[in-house]
């Protein structure tokens, strides 16, 4: 039961570019969401999506694209890399939504340079 | 805004000690509780949740209580041991949004000394 992976686990890029990442679950959840984690800040929502095809901002959504084609994959993608979005993004999914239990991936670092 | 504060950022005790950490939400409305650990380069796991129709919930040497009339939850680890040495983030789950985000605290950095 691989439950939920992110891909890759470290990225470097450079400012500018454009830079995607990947979150997939095998739990059919029907919630899934996107947040970042800096020090000082704990972890701020950057989207979520509570079924395929639906999405929505958190608090940080600036800079940042999802899409939800299928249930099982919540891709995230940096139009254009700044250095501001150096952080550690944590994808979690979960079942449903207002009090279920969300269950995190093991992050992807990012470095922009 | 919605908003969560956490403290203290950093806690340091002996093993077997106890341990507090204490939240405060802004969103009266909020009713839905968890606590997750953060071990070093792992993602955040659930260790114990509370809604706002209990008071009280514990698990082991897990507690946590929810007083709503101050908007404050806190979370007892007793019998510390240095396994549980890890970040700790509180959340609160604001019902009026209607869909499951959370807003968290900025985390603890607890130490267990052996």
């Amino acid at each position: 039961d691989a439950g939920i992976t992110q891909s890759p686990r470290y990225k470097i890029t450079e400012t500018g570019r454009q830079v995607t990442l990947m979150c997939h679950q095998t739990w059919s959840h029907s919630y899934m969401f996107w947040y970042r984690q800096d020090l000082g800040h704990g972890l701020r929502l950057i989207y979520y999506s509570a079924a395929a095809d639906i999405t929505d901002k958190g608090e940080v959504p600036d800079g940042y694209v999802v899409s939800r084609s299928k249930t099982e994959n919540f891709p995230l993608t940096l139009e254009s890399a700044t250095r501001s979005q150096t952080s550690v993004y944590f994808c979690a999914s979960a079942i449903g939504g207002p009090g279920e239990t969300q269950y995190f991936g093991p992050g992807t670092r990012l470095l922009v340079l | 805004g919605e908003n969560v504060e956490q403290h203290p950022s950093t806690l340091s005790v002996q093993e077997g000690d106890s341990a507090v950490i204490k939240c405060t939400y802004s969103d009266s409305a909020s009713n839905y509780f968890p606590w997750y650990k953060q071990e070093l380069g792992k993602g955040p796991q659930l260790i114990i949740d509370i809604r706002s129709n209990v008071g009280e919930k514990k698990d082991q040497r897990i507690a946590v209580t929810l007083n709503k009339t101050a908007k404050h939850f806190s979370l007892h680890i007793t019998e510390t041991q240095p396994e549980d040495s890890a970040v700790y983030f509180c959340a609160a789950s604001m019902s009026s949004s209607n869909t499951g985000k959370l807003i968290f605290g900025q985390g603890t950095t607890l130490q267990v000394k052996p």
